[in-house]
């Protein structure tokens, strides 16, 4: 059964500067990777979507990288501002073996961005 | 922009009272699925729906039932609440993609409290 790990499971950086979040996955068999933002007592906002074809992928300050031959994800913020303070889910999206589609969550990374 | 449309915010239910939650999307996905998320576990998947009157059991399924009768709706049932269910329930659709671009859109989420 896939398992997806998000190390550190909290965060504190003062504003400005860059950071770096790490996901980890047991089966590298993936069809795509997501990852959302949460903010407290919310719904999941995706943020970015890479395909298991795909190395990375860029919104804005946001760049989420993929390997899938290690089981690993990176999401990179640049220049972190306040409004960046959330807690960063990561997902791994598979197909079961009756085909449906299927996400399983990290259990997030909680960012602090310090003004 | 696609919306998800959780029918309650916060609920405050007696044990042993049936529950139903409700979930609408305006995108005509055919995918749409229901996720309880507790401290310290994470989001874990509990039914979803890839077509209108089919379902499929997620990883906790026990003690819920889903009804999908529209497309565009997706009910989550507690047909006998108990304080074990005290959980913030997420729901979230998609559409079916092709090369792993299926990008899942989340509701703001139902705080339940069973007393």
């Amino acid at each position: 059964k896939q398992e997806v790990t998000q190390i550190p499971a909290a965060l504190s950086v003062p504003e400005g500067e860059n950071l770096v979040l790490n996901c980890s996955f047991t089966d590298s068999a993936i069809y795509n990777l997501q990852w959302f933002r949460q903010d407290p007592g919310k719904g999941l906002t995706s943020l970015l979507l890479i395909q298991s074809s795909q190395r990375e992928q860029t919104s804005g300050r946001l760049n989420a990288s993929l390997d899938k031959s290690s089981g690993r994800s990176t999401l990179y913020i640049a220049a972190s501002q306040p409004g960046d303070s959330a807690t960063y889910l990561c997902a791994v999206g598979e197909y079961s073996g009756a085909g449906s589609y299927q996400l399983t969550f990290g259990k997030g990374t909680k960012l602090s961005v310090i003004p | 922009d696609v919306k998800v449309t959780q029918s309650s915010r916060y609920l405050v239910k007696r044990t042993g009272e049936k529950v139903f939650l409700e979930c609408v999307q305006d995108m005509d996905h055919e995918n749409m699925f229901w996720y309880r998320q507790d401290p310290g576990l994470g989001l874990r998947l509990i039914y979803f729906s890839y077509d209108v009157k089919m379902k499929e059991k997620g990883d906790i399924p026990e003690g819920y039932s889903v009804s999908r009768e529209k497309k565009e709706r997706f009910s989550l049932i507690l047909e006998s609440a108990s304080t074990n269910q005290t959980s913030m329930y997420l729901c979230a659709s998609s559409f079916p993609g092709q090369g792993g671009n299926e990008k899942l859109f989340f509701g703001s989420g139902t705080q339940l409290s069973v007393l």
